[in-house]
């Protein structure tokens, strides 16, 4: 079945440094492929994702690359903050409403102060 | 605009008990999906509705699990028996038209089996 595999599990980094977080998934229908972050206790929210038709895409710090043709993509957080410690999930979505989110397993990202 | 709501926050049972959760998602979103999400893993569908008409329920364990939307709104998932297995927090999550766009996530209903 579809799968989506998140690496690492934990990543922990220097404040000010870069963390990135790679996800490959099956499915060479998925076409929409979104990143969410969990604050320990709460929702998860969106906070970038990217459609097949482009390669990068950046917002303020955060920035998100696909690779179709590998089946990967990843999430790059530049001059990381304290506040950016959470758990971050990946997703894989197909072209309609019929195609169901697969989420990754998640990463802890500690930032170091 | 208002969030996707959820109910109880928290519930705490012991196994072969019954348990239920409400959802009522963003005004105007037409899909509805039921995520369990279990400690140190990415959330899991359960179930998928289109306005009142289930589109995925794969993942859904039929002969403990049941949920409805009968008027294309709010949502019950329901447990019953429950059993140590399904302690995880069930996440809510709804998107306008057929699902393709953003998911918004409710703040979720732990459950604790004992």
């Amino acid at each position: 079945g579809e799968n989506v595999e998140q690496h690492p599990s934990t990543l922990s980094v220097q404040e000010g440094d870069s963390a990135v977080i790679k996800c490959t998934y099956s499915d060479s229908a998925s076409n929409y492929f979104p990143w969410y972050k969990q604050e320990l206790g709460k929702r998860p929210q969106l906070i970038i994702d990217i459609r097949s038709n482009v390669g990068e895409k950046k917002d303020q710090r955060i920035a998100v690359t696909l690779n179709k043709t590998a089946k990967h993509f990843s999430l790059h957080i530049t001059e990381t903050q304290p506040e950016d410690s959470a758990v971050y999930f990946c997703a894989a979505k197909g072209v309609s409403g019929t195609y169901k989110y697969i989420f990754g397993t998640g990463t802890r990202l500690k930032v170091l102060a | 605009e208002a969030g996707v709501a959820q109910s109880p926050r928290y519930k705490i049972i012991e196994k072969r008990q019954s348990v239920a959760f409400w959802c009522n998602p963003i005004s105007g979103h037409a899909t509805l999906y039921w995520y369990q999400q279990i400690l140190g893993q990415g959330p899991k569908l359960l179930i998928q509705f289109q306005n009142n008409g289930v589109v995925d329920d794969s993942q859904l364990p039929k002969d403990r699990f049941s949920a409805e939307r009968l008027k294309g709104v709010d949502s019950t998932l329901k447990i019953q028996p429950a059993k140590l297995e399904d302690s995880a927090v069930y996440l809510c999550a709804s998107s306008f038209g057929d699902g393709t766009g953003e998911l918004f996530f409710g703040e979720g209903s732990r459950l604790t089996v004992l």
